[in-house]
This record gives structure tokens, C-alpha cells and sequence, in this order.
């Protein structure tokens, strides 16, 4: 059974460049978490989608964040004009039930 | 609002001992579940144990058991015969109607 997976695993950018990371999840989960996690942090929630329809976000999510899962399979995360307290690790979880979640690798992004 | 309290910070066991992490959590869901995760240093956030707040028996898998006492609000996870291997970041999570809300989490360190 393939995992989630995450590309890249590692980004690093300038000030002001936009950024974009992708989530496979695990085949047939119908829900798709994006989650940040900072150094000595919990992760914390981002946004939800059950299959293409997009159903929760965060505060957290500012306008320059924007999140896509066209056709229900793959995510896309899109971090715009990036900025140094965006640096933390990026990680997306699947779920094919509310009693599981399993995580990717996670994407570390470094704004300098 | 959902909130995860993880008070202690850093633990040590002895190897092959058992050890007890703590949890307690903060909702007004009546129906909602337990999780707990475990971070190695490589980052990855692996799925250890889940318990629903309507399950009557404590959950099992393995080594780790979880002490669920819901009048206490309480979620601990007990890890037996601790192994080298299990240091590592532990995360306790709740999921009410969405998304996971993470604690702070625990650093085991299993000495040998």
C-alpha cells in the first residue's frame, strides 16, 4: 500500500518568490488535510478537502495561501509572495474515515 | 473550540520499562476521537493508536495502550517495554467535527 507522498521534500526561496508543493494521497482516501508545523510545534490545520470540494481553512490561511485538489486526487498548496514566517514544514495527511489519518514526509520550505 | 494539553515537555525511560505520556483535552463535542502520533527526528508523523469517545474499552495496538478516561478527560498513552527506537517526539490529537487539533508533544528518551 503506497503511502502519502509530498514533493518536494525540501524548498528553499527568496523573499517574495511564490511556491508551490504537492500532496499525493493515498489511493482512494476521499479526504485530504494540509497542515504547518513549526519547530518544537504540534501541527496545525490549514485547510480540508473531501474529495474536490475544498471545506474548511484556517485563519491561518492568509490571502497569499491557496490550496487546490482538481478531480479529488492529488493537492496542490501554493504559498504566494513568500515571506521568511512562512518557513516551517508543510505537511499533508489523507483519510479514508474520521478514525484514521496518515501523514506524508512533510515539505520543509526555507524563505531567506 | 477543541484544545490539546500535553504538560510534559521531555520524559525518560529506562529501556524496557513502560512509561506513561499524558494528554488531556478540552471540547464540547459529544462525539469525538483520540489520536496519538509519534515524530522521529526524521520528521515523519506516524500513526500509533486511535480511540473513539464512544468506544468502552481502552485501545490496544502493540506495545501502546491508551488509558482513555472520559469524565477526566484524559488520554494517555502507555508505551510498554520500551525499545530504543521509541524516542522520539509523541503527539497527542483530537478530532471533533474536522480536522485534528495537535498538542504540544512530549520528547521521549529511552535510555539503554
Amino acid at each position: 500500500d503506497t503511502g502519502v507522498s509530498q514533493n518536494p521534500r525540501h524548498k528553499i526561496t527568496k523573499r517574495g518568490q511564490n511556491v508551490t508543493f504537492r500532496c499525493d494521497p493515498i489511493s482512494e482516501h476521499n479526504r485530504l488535510y494540509w497542515y504547518r508545523q513549526t519547530l518544537g510545534q504540534g501541527p496545525e490545520f490549514l485547510t480540508y478537502f473531501q474529495n474536490e470540494a475544498q471545506l474548511e481553512k484556517s485563519r491561518l490561511l492568509s490571502d497569499r495561501f491557496s490550496a487546490e485538489r482538481p478531480k479529488g486526487s492529488f493537492s496542490t498548496l501554493e504559498i504566494q509572495r513568500t515571506e521568511q514566517g512562512d518557513s516551517a514544514m508543510y505537511l499533508c495527511a489523507s483519510s479514508p474515515s474520521r478514525d484514521k489519518e496518515y501523514f506524508g514526509p512533510g515539505t520543509r520550505l526555507t524563505v531567506t | 473550540a477543541q484544545k490539546i494539553t500535553q504538560t510534559q515537555p521531555g520524559m525518560f525511560v529506562q529501556e524496557k520499562e513502560a512509561v506513561t505520556l499524558d494528554c488531556t483535552y478540552d471540547t464540547s463535542d459529544q462525539s469525538y476521537g483520540l489520536f496519538w502520533y509519534k515524530q522521529p527526528s526524521s520528521g515523519e508523523m506516524i500513526f500509533l493508536i486511535y480511540q473513539g469517545s464512544y468506544d468502552e474499552q481502552n485501545a490496544t495496538e502493540g506495545r501502546y495502550s491508551l488509558n482513555f478516561q472520559k469524565a477526566r478527560k484524559s488520554a494517555n498513552l502507555v508505551i510498554s517495554a520500551s525499545q530504543l527506537g521509541d524516542s522520539a517526539m509523541y503527539f497527542c490529537a483530537m478530532r471533533g467535527r474536522g480536522q485534528l487539533t495537535f498538542g504540544s508533544g512530549t520528547q521521549l528518551t529511552v535510555l539503554p
